[in-house]
């Protein structure tokens, strides 16, 4: 089962714009990260927010967590072409005898046109 | 140079034959993931591993099986019972205790022939 949704499921912007992305789950976390994918290679992780921050900021990137609405918004500002890419959304769930697994939504597909 | 490898890059599988495909990290981490990635879609958990010797299922186990006799090594086999075996596979590896980022290989591509 997936526990993410993210929201778009596409998103297409010219450079110099922000991106937003949205993310939302379905139960309690210890944490929700965001994961980068560039066409056709593995992930790489942007930002981890524990379950008792609600925004934190890494470079032109800053994330929020709303964990009575249990969702999570990803902003990418000032973006550049080299931002396009898949951005997924992972939480830790926070389960009766820690689980201690990350589970994936589908991902929301950039394109930051040049 | 720590890191986590996943080979082959490509792989092909006739009809009815197992494959194994490799995970090697040497970043000292306890935990270890096999993830599968269908085209347009999110990860899904095949199966993971907390410590060596120990595996749990994930959510699509069927067809698939592991081993974790090292700590370094999480090889996983995509069987003949595996109806629809062609995929992008991600191998993940983590430290234990939450809160923490998981490191990815760059994928094994499986396709039937």
């Amino acid at each position: 089962s997936q526990q993410g949704e993210e929201d778009p499921q596409a998103l297409s912007i010219q450079e110099g714009e922000n991106a937003t992305m949205n993310c939302s789950y379905k139960t309690s976390i210890n944490n929700l990260q965001w994961y980068r994918q560039n066409s056709g290679r593995g992930l790489v992780h942007l930002i981890l927010i524990r379950s008792n921050e609600r925004e934190k900021h890494s470079g032109r990137l800053r994330v929020t967590l709303d964990t009575s609405k249990k969702s999570s918004s990803l902003l990418i500002t000032a973006s550049r072409a080299a931002d396009t890419a898949s951005y997924f959304c992972a939480t830790d769930p926070n389960t009766q005898g820690g689980s201690e697994k990350l589970v994936f939504g589908k991902g929301t597909k950039l394109t930051v046109n040049p | 140079d720590g890191g986590i490898t996943q080979s082959p890059k490509y792989l092909f599988r006739k009809e009815g034959q197992n494959v194994t495909l490799s995970c090697e990290q040497n970043l000292n981490h306890d935990a270890m993931y096999w993830y599968r990635q269908d085209p347009g879609q999110g990860l899904r958990l095949i199966y993971y591993s907390q410590i060596v010797n120990d595996f749990q299922k994930g959510d699509i186990a069927e067809g698939y099986s592991v081993s974790r006799e090292k700590k370094e090594s999480f090889p996983l086999t995509v069987t003949s019972a595996q109806k629809n075996p062609t995929a992008f596979y991600l191998c993940a590896s983590s430290h234990r205790g939450g809160n923490t980022e998981a490191f990815f290989g760059q994928g094994t591509r499986l396709t039937v022939v």
